[in-house]
């Protein structure tokens, strides 16, 4: 297994615009997540999924944000409608949902919003 | 709610020297797991360190130990032996596995630059 893996790296785009995001957890991982994290501050929990269930959403995620995981392996992160203040790192994670069982994270999508 | 609260925006240590990175955090559940991450310039999320609320030792791997005092909730990391590429952003974080929330959480981290 090579990780977990995101796509694309770096996105640009025009405000009001939508976008996706595409993260591919480690195979046996049932937890993934979505962070967001904008310089020099910690990673801003989003949303997190257990298999294919969709556990929690941050109260600070607006509603033009949607996240997915349609057969419980790869997930998708969309925002609609992007606003400059949208432009942050977006890093997916995932990992076994034992207690001791530490997240693996994805190099990330750095969401450019111009 | 859970918090994770890391007070030094920024710290210097001189090479070879050991440092301590501070770690609070607040959880009304007894169990729970505390983790440490290191960031480097490059951007990458390192795994460096677990402790569980219930563990007995103060975990240790390698350089890296972990100061956990429970009663005062605090989960301080050690580095010992500092090294230049020790430089980072360093990330506590949290998860409470038994609550209807069991997702981690990140402190605000702290910038650990190495002098030569």
């Amino acid at each position: 297994d090579t990780g977990v893996s995101q796509d694309p790296r770096h996105k640009i785009t025009k405000r009001g615009q939508n976008v996706t995001f595409r993260c591919d957890p480690i195979s046996e991982h049932n937890r993934l997540y979505w962070y967001r994290q904008t310089l020099g501050q910690g990673p801003e929990f989003l949303t997190y999924f257990q298999n294919e269930a969709q556990l929690e959403k941050s109260r600070l995620l607006s509603d033009r944000f949607s996240a997915e995981r349609p057969k419980g392996s790869f997930s998708t992160l969309e925002i609609q409608r992007t606003e400059q203040g949208d432009s942050a790192m977006y890093l997916c994670a995932s990992s076994l949902e034992q207690v001791h069982s530490e997240a693996f994270f994805g190099q990330g999508t750095r969401l450019t919003v111009v | 709610a859970q918090k994770i609260t890391q007070t030094q925006p920024g710290m210097f240590v001189q090479e070879k020297e050991a440092v301590t990175l501070d770690c609070t955090y607040d959880t009304s559940d007894p169990s729970y797991g505390l983790f440490w991450y290191k960031q480097p310039s490059s951007g990458e999320m390192i795994f460096l360190i677990y402790q569980g609320s219930y563990d007995q030792q103060n975990a240790t791997e390698g350089r890296y130990s972990l100061n956990f005092q429970k009663a005062r909730k605090s989960a301080n990391l050690v580095i010992s032996a500092s090294q230049l590429g020790d430089s980072a952003m360093y990330f506590c974080a949290m998860r409470e596995p038994y609550s209807s929330a069991s997702k981690i959480i990140f402190g605000s981290g702290t910038r650990l630059s190495i002098r030569p």
